[in-house]
């Protein structure tokens, strides 16, 4: 089965906690992304990265960090810095150049 | 930077009618591509159809086709014999076709919530 997988489908911590999302594709895609979507907001970008062992910042990158070790993996870590954590976070990849596909998504929620 | 722009924040269509759905955007570029996404309950974000610029011809996949204007700046998509799972909230997207840093990223309009009335 060819895609991506996000885990867990839904998270919650309590605030000043890190935690992880996983995001692994099997498509052998070269760029990978995270998004954060907001209610009645479209999505935005929080870090892409297009080649292993290299990342770029997108429009709101504060509070997050990011590692792209694998290919196949591009785990995102919310921080305590983070101030409005909650949200629906969405990974993509694609191809140089390509179409992006989505991951079904993450729920977290900090209490 | 590139903006996108969906005005219409909700709209509604009856099953089986066809619907409209408006985008503009904003860029200096001669080259790019536009994407239509759709987003089900699931929340899983789907593509529906894909346009490159400099294609004049009118991208159509299935029940969904386009009406790309560049010098207008506008792509909106139509989606006809409309169905219950159509049902989602479309987003409009950018993306720059040159091969710089950043170019790689995609600019969404903020969504409109389609229903589908039975």
């Amino acid at each position: 089965d060819g895609g991506i997988t996000q885990s867990p489908k839904y998270l919650f911590r309590k605030e000043g906690q890190n935690v992880t999302l996983s995001c692994e594709q099997n498509l052998n895609h070269d760029a990978m992304y995270w998004y954060r979507q907001d209610p009645g907001q479209g999505l935005r970008l929080i870090y892409y990265s297009q080649i292993v062992n290299d990342f770029q910042k997108g429009d709101i990158a504060e509070g997050y960090s990011v590692s792209r070790e694998k290919k196949e993996s591009f785990p995102l870590t919310v921080t305590s810095a983070q101030k409005n954590p909650t949200a629906f976070y969405l990974c993509a990849s694609s191809t140089f150049g390509g179409v992006e596909y989505f991951g079904p998504g993450t729920r977290l929620t900090v209490t | 930077a590139q903006t996108v722009t969906q005005s219409q924040p909700e709209m509604s269509v009856q099953e089986a009618e066809t619907v409209t759905l408006s985008c503009t955007y904003d860029t200096s570029e001669s080259d790019y591509y536009l994407f239509w996404y759709k987003q089900p309950p699931s929340r899983q974000m789907i593509l529906v159809i894909r346009q490159e610029a400099y294609k004049q011809q009118n991208a159509t996949e299935n029940r969904f086709s386009v009406n790309f204007q560049k010098a207008a700046k506008s792509f909106s998509l139509k989606i006809s014999d409309s169905q219950l799972g159509d049902a989602a909230m479309y987003f409009c997207a950018y993306r720059s076709a040159f091969v710089s840093s950043g170019s790689e990223k995609l600019v969404f309009g903020k969504g409109m919530k389609l229903t589908v009335n039975p």
